[in-house]
């Protein structure tokens, strides 16, 4: 993807809830992916769950799922059960063989 | 899943000395490598894209001759930092991806540089 959106800077949610990260992409190829990631205070990147465009199913990964709708250019993630662990920054990020673009990242805040 | 290893993992240096940080894809064949660029509280920049044996391709904006890119073998590419000022401290991340498969980057753990 050209440019990646979150327009969300932090966000905090109940242990145990649900809560929906937002992104909005936009980009001039027909052949992407799009991905979630997390990163921890160790600063490694470890992917959450990734969309291929072409695919119309939304991508689940056990807790974690997508909502992507191809025409309004929008990937959300949404975390169920949400838990300690979940704590980190979210990047949602685009792109294929050339490199990723990442959006500002979303700092989520998980409340006991 | 597939490692990425990044070397050393921290770094301080005086200004206007040149340091190499390496990435090495420890259990599979990086066709192409990618270095990429953090300042605190921000999110990652694509700085370069590398693939063995031939020239790195910068993103626009990024310095060719300061940061010096080298992807001699299928398992290592170099990052190298040459005359290095305060403001080229930052966490430098790197990635790679087998083949074709661009539908997952695999992360080193990154390096971190503090230039004095």
């Amino acid at each position: 993807a050209q440019t990646v959106t979150q327009s969300q800077p932090e966000m905090s949610v109940q242990e145990a809830e649900t809560v929906t990260l937002s992104c909005t992409y936009d980009t001039s190829e027909s052949d992407y992916y799009l991905f979630w990631y997390k990163q921890p205070p160790s600063r490694q990147m470890i992917l959450v769950i990734r969309q291929e465009a072409y695919k119309q199913q939304n991508a689940t990964e056990n807790r974690f799922s997508v909502n992507f709708q191809k025409a309004a250019k929008s990937f959300s993630l949404k975390i169920s059960d949400s838990q300690l662990g979940d704590a980190a920054m979210y990047f949602c990020a685009g792109g294929g063989a050339d490199g990723l673009t990442f959006g500002k990242g979303t700092h989520l805040i998980i409340q006991p | 899943g597939a490692v990425v290893s990044q070397h050393p993992s921290w770094v301080i240096c005086k200004s206007g000395t040149s340091v190499k940080i390496e990435c090495r894809s420890l259990d599979f064949q990086a066709t192409t490598m990618f270095w990429y660029r953090q300042f605190p509280k921000q999110s990652l920049m694509l700085m370069a894209t590398s693939n063995e044996g031939s020239k790195a391709t910068y993103e626009q904006g990024v310095e060719k001759d300061k940061f010096l890119i080298n992807h001699a073998s299928l398992t290592l590419s170099t990052l190298t930092v040459t005359s290095a000022h305060p403001e080229d401290s930052s966490f430098y991340i790197c990635s790679a991806i087998s083949g074709s498969a661009y539908n997952e980057q695999f992360f080193g753990p990154g390096t971190r540089l503090t230039v004095l």
